[in-house]
């Protein structure tokens, strides 16, 4: 079984829509992340959170917001999706200095 | 100004050459450097870190230049498998870190 786990894989929706992208990890790091990942702009990271009562903005929050529930869960919310939020996005976990990714949510925004 | 950078690529080689990818940064006080390998379509996964006094895994070596603020991968005796793309990282403070785009490597038979 996979250590990190996004869900959903991929998600169409459309402009304006609530959307909730989960991953979970069995990996038992106090660190997460999400990301997002687009062509000709590399990984950009979102959020982070280093234990269940930390959260901390990323490079590009605005339009984002999270949630850990749990050491294991890190919920990514786009609360009103727009266009330019499509993506493939990524949570991953660190046992510092690596990181360990999720298998990615592809996600687009019509 | 992009605080990595690498040559996109493609760089397509064929088997058994060696190849070498260079990284630029930006930010002199990055202290921590890698480079992930990320296959079509699926997540990043740590290839290796990067030492200041170079280091080496298998057919894989890497190198640190913080005077001129680069680091690169070199590869040799290329594989089929090696075909991915290939992204730079450096860390600054905590938990800074900062991916490059990626140098595609294609290897042909």
């Amino acid at each position: 079984d996979a250590d990190v786990t996004q869900t959903p894989r991929n998600r169409i929706t459309k402009t304006g829509k609530r959307i909730m992208l989960e991953c979970s990890q069995t990996k038992g790091h106090d660190r997460m992340y999400w990301y997002r990942q687009d062509p000709g702009l590399g990984l950009r990271l979102i959020y982070y959170s280093f234990d269940v009562k930390d959260i901390n903005k990323g490079e590009i929050s605005d339009g984002y917001s999270v949630s850990r529930q749990a050491q294991a869960k890190f919920s990514l919310s786009l609360e009103s999706a727009i266009p330019n939020q499509t993506a493939l996005y990524f949570c991953a976990t660190s046992d510092p200095p690596a990181q360990y990714f999720g298998p990615g949510t592809r996600l687009t925004v019509l | 100004r992009k605080e990595v950078e690498q040559d996109p690529g493609p760089f397509n080689v064929p088997e058994g050459a060696t190849v070498a990818f260079n990284c630029t940064y930006s930010n002199s006080a990055s202290q921590s450097f890698f480079w992930y390998r990320q296959d079509c379509r699926k997540e990043p996964k740590l290839l290796m870190s990067v030492y200041s006094s170079g280091n080496e895994d298998g057919r894989f070596t890497a190198q640190l230049n913080r005077a001129s603020q680069y680091i690169s991968l070199l590869i040799r005796d290329s594989k089929l498998s090696d075909s991915a793309t290939y992204l730079c990282v450096a860390q600054t403070g905590a938990n800074n870190l900062f991916f490059g785009t990626g140098t595609r490597l294609t290897v042909i038979p």
